[in-house]
């Protein structure tokens, strides 16, 4: 089975510009995460998405982040503009819908620097 | 903010010995995860203890859960080199099913 495939690795970017990431889940994963995780730090949720819905964005900086999950797999992650505390790795994970104990599955990550 | 607080924030122990680190949390749950991150790369998912659990066994882990103190052990046994890696727990509430909640994690460096 392929893993959650995520790009690009790495993205150099300085202030006030704009950047997106990619995400594809794993085939048949019907919910979709984006964490966000700063250096030394665990990884805080940003937004789950059930198909193409979103079931929870409340910690997603809206006034600078959006993400959508077209057709309900694939999802992008954007922000603009970015500000110097926005560096961070972003990480990806999918999980089947409906299964209650069900790991997530998680990629490797965008890992953004602001200058 | 964080939903778990991780005990010790880091370890470093020799090939063959024991690592222990616990986690606590706020919320009743569904259910508790442990996860680990090597460096660069995404969290991998070890095991998975029920709210009705107490204890669970995969290989060389060893989970506990205290669903009364609100806490949770890993074990890892015979520690390894490969076994250097963060640690992270993830609480699945059962006032919001699915929001994963990680806390801060343990660093474990395994010296050969």
């Amino acid at each position: 089975e392929a893993g959650v495939a995520q790009s690009p690795r790495y993205k150099i970017i300085e202030k006030r510009q704009s950047v997106a990431f990619w995400c594809n889940p794993i085939s048949g994963h019907a919910t979709l995460y984006w964490y966000q995780q700063i250096l030394g730090q665990g990884p805080k949720l940003l937004i789950q998405f059930q198909n193409n819905g979103v079931v929870d964005d409340s910690q997603l900086p809206k006034d600078r982040f959006s993400a959508e999950r077209l057709k309900g797999v694939d999802s992008t992650l954007k922000i603009q503009p970015a500000k110097l505390e926005d560096s961070a790795v972003y990480l990806c994970a999918s999980t089947l819908q409906g299964i209650s104990n069900s790991p997530l599955h998680f990629g490797n990550g965008t890992r953004l620097t602001v200058t | 903010s964080q939903q778990g607080e991780e005990d010790p924030q880091a370890l470093s122990i020799q090939e063959g010995e024991n690592a222990t680190m616990n986690c606590s949390y706020k919320t009743s749950i569904n259910n508790l995860q442990w996860y680990r991150q090597n460096s660069g790369r995404g969290l991998v998912h070890l095991i998975l203890i029920r709210s009705n659990e107490r204890e669970k066994h995969s290989g060389r882990l060893r989970v506990t859960l205290d669903t009364s103190k609100k806490s949770s052990s890993l074990l890892i046994t015979a520690s390894r080199a490969a076994d250097t890696a963060s640690y992270f727990c993830a609480m699945d509430p059962t006032d919001s099913w699915g929001k994963f909640q990680f806390g801060a994690g343990t660093q474990v460096v395994v010296t050969p």
